[in-house]
Formats: C-alpha cells, structure tokens, sequence
C-alpha cells in the first residue's frame, strides 16, 4: 500500500476529457511538488510533467497538472488512443526521506 | 541527447548478488544526480535510490526495502552508475530502470531552493531472482 493513492484505471472516450488524482499527505504533497510520468506498454516512464504543472519541452500541451492541498491531478483533454499507458505520479516523502510512488492508473481509451 | 544505457541484469539465485551498470551520454554527468527506479513484473514503479554529484557531496539515498542491501555508487570517469545488490530476495525481481535527477530551481526573497525530480530515463535491465 503506498503513502499516495491514485485510482487504479479511468476510462473515457476519444476526443473527451479525463483526470487522475494523486492522494497524499502533508509530509509529502502537502510540502513537495509532484511529478508525473506516462509508462505505454513495453516501455519505459517518460516524464510528462514537474514541479505540479510544468511541462518538459515536447511534451502536448494536451497534458495538464495543478495542486492544491495534499492532492494533485493530471488532466488530458482532447483523448487519443495512442493515450492508453499507465500513469505515475511521484513525491519527495519528507518523513521516509525517499521519492515515493503512486500505485499508478491504467488509462483505457474507449 | 542524452540516454542511458543498463547491463548486467540476469538471472540470480536468492541471497545472490548482482551488480547493475548504467552508462550515461549527451550530459555532463560529474554534475549529475542519477536515480534507480524498479518495477517488478505487472506491477508500479518503485523508487531504489539515488546518488548526488560529487560536487554535492556525493551521498546516497536508498528506499526502505533496500536499504542495507544495495548500493549505489559512481565512477564518473566513465560516465557510469551501478547498483550493486547484495541478499537478493524474490522480491527484488523486476526491471531496473536508471534515471537522470534534474532540478528546477527558483528564488524567493534572499533564498534559492530547489527542486529534483527523475528525468531521461533508460530502457532497463531485468533482474529474477529464485
């Protein structure tokens, strides 16, 4: 059971709208910021977005993060399929002094 | 560019060792923070530990499961981190992902801080352990 909490699949249609939320607490969220990475089936974790809700060069602008309070969320709009892939958010843990992982969300594109 | 380059994973009996390699191109990396991140089959992400540049001090943060186990260190003469693991157990089975730590920093009055998070990632190394 990990210290944060995502939900383990979402769904949504093509050309929709969806979020995923990432739980914490304040030893981590509550003080750190979040980044979050999208893994596509066989490959590695790519980084989508740091510090809450920056966006890496080459990144779509499809993908959005924010925060507030000791959770955070990703937003993709406008829903491909090529969007199916797990999604990872991370934290700095202030008590376990360690990055900590959220159990991930399997995004299916219906 | 940079990319990353894992070796050395295998098959290994429990209580075995094994050592990871990870090479490192396109970037300084004397001035690199690197990270290893596990995944193990069909399961999340698992953070391992990561290592400063020396110009930080060169020190090693390592997650729970592994503390003790596992070491992390650097030779950056050759551009190279390895994750030595040592008692191996069957649940230390899963890919090994090596990661550059990048910083985004900003100033706030007279103070600078920064924050760190895992950035180029590698394509992976697979470690069983039974």
């Amino acid at each position: 059971q990990s210290v944060v909490t995502q939900p383990p699949s979402v769904s949504e249609a093509p050309r929709q709208r969806v979020t995923i939320s990432c739980s914490g607490s304040s030893s981590n969220i509550g003080n750190n910021a979040v980044s979050w990475y999208q893994q596509l089936p066989g490959k590695a974790p790519k980084l989508l977005i740091y510090y809450d809700d920056i966006l890496p060069s080459g990144v779509s602008d499809r993908f959005s993060g924010s925060k507030s309070g000791t959770s955070a969320s990703l937003a993709i709009s406008g829903l491909q399929s090529e969007d199916e892939a797990g999604y990872y958010c991370v934290v700095w843990d202030d008590s376990l002094h360690a990055w900590v992982f959220g159990g991930g969300t399997k995004l299916t594109v219906l | 560019e940079v990319q990353l380059v894992e070796s050395g994973g295998g098959l290994v009996k429990t209580g075995g060792s094994l050592r990871l390699s990870c090479v490192a191109s396109g970037l300084s990396f004397h001035n690199a923070w690197m990270s290893w991140v596990r995944q193990p089959p069909g399961k999340g992400l698992e953070w391992v530990g990561r290592i400063k540049s020396e110009t930080n001090g060169g020190t090693t943060d390592y997650a729970a499961p592994v503390k003790g186990r596992f070491t992390i260190s650097r030779d950056d003469s050759k551009n190279t981190v390895s994750l030595q693991m040592d008692s191996l157990k069957t649940e230390d089975t899963a890919m090994y992902y090596c990661t550059t730590v990048q910083y985004y920093d900003f100033w706030s009055g007279l103070s600078q801080y920064f924050y760190y998070y895992m950035d180029v990632w590698g394509k992976g190394t697979t470690v069983t352990v039974s």
